[in-house]
């Protein structure tokens, strides 16, 4: 059972917006920075947005990071076939995870 | 480039010991804190633990604290983690990943550990 919450998959069409969701509480989430990571099978996780919503370098500006309250939400648009991960939600304190949300790019 | 290469990974039997190493290159080790992340097969992400950049201070996630132990060798830009008293429940690939800016901005390979008899 992880910290914080997501949904274990979405799906969208390629071009098209997704939005992926990450509850969590004071103890975490709203308090504490945010930061989303990619995942490909087999891979070691990527980080893709760090303190809420700043991209790495070389991270394309189609993914996204916004958190409001007790929750936060990855964006990503104009979704490709190979955006298609596993992407999960970290909160800094506690070194906290969600479980992980699987996009399937249709 | 910056480098993360972890090893040591292995199968091992309930409540015996491994240690894990991981070799950074490619940027100021001794600047970062470190940390150890690992990830079950077919399940998510746990912080394990991790150490400031003088060795000085460590953390741990509660499942792990008493048996691993977390350490560093700036000398030879290298990260460990001591594993004792090993559990089915260790099953895992583990990384190694550099922190920055309030998360993990640099990850190794990783090096699985199975533990079974």
């Amino acid at each position: 059972q992880s910290v914080l919450t997501q949904p274990p998959s979405v799906s969208a069409a390629p071009g098209q917006k997704v939005t992926i969701s990450c509850s969590g509480s004071s103890s975490n989430i709203e308090n504490n920075y945010v930061s989303w990571y990619q995942q490909f099978p087999g891979t070691a996780p990527k980080l893709l947005i760090y303190e809420n919503s700043k991209r790495p370098s070389g991270i394309p500006d189609r993914f996204s990071g916004s958190k409001s309250g007790t929750s936060a939400t990855l964006g990503i648009t104009g979704l490709q076939t190979g955006d298609e991960a596993d992407y999960y939600c970290g909160s800094w304190d506690g070194k906290v995870f969600g479980g992980g949300t699987k996009l399937t790019v249709l | 480039e910056e480098q993360l290469v972890e090893s040591g990974g292995g199968l091992v039997q309930p409540r015996g010991s491994l240690r894990l190493s991981c070799a950074a290159s490619g940027f100021p080790f001794s600047h970062y804190w470190m940390s150890w992340v690992r990830q079950a097969p077919g399940k998510g992400l746990e912080w394990v633990a991790n150490i400031i950049p003088d060795g000085s201070y460590t953390d741990y996630v509660d499942s792990v604290k008493g048996r691993f132990t977390i350490s560093r060798d700036n000398a030879k830009n290298s990260l460990y983690l001591q594993m004792n008293s090993l559990r089915a429940e260790d099953t895992a690939m583990y990384y190694c990943a550099r922190e920055v800016h309030y998360a993990f901005e640099i990850w190794g390979q990783g090096t699985m550990v199975t533990v079974s008899s």
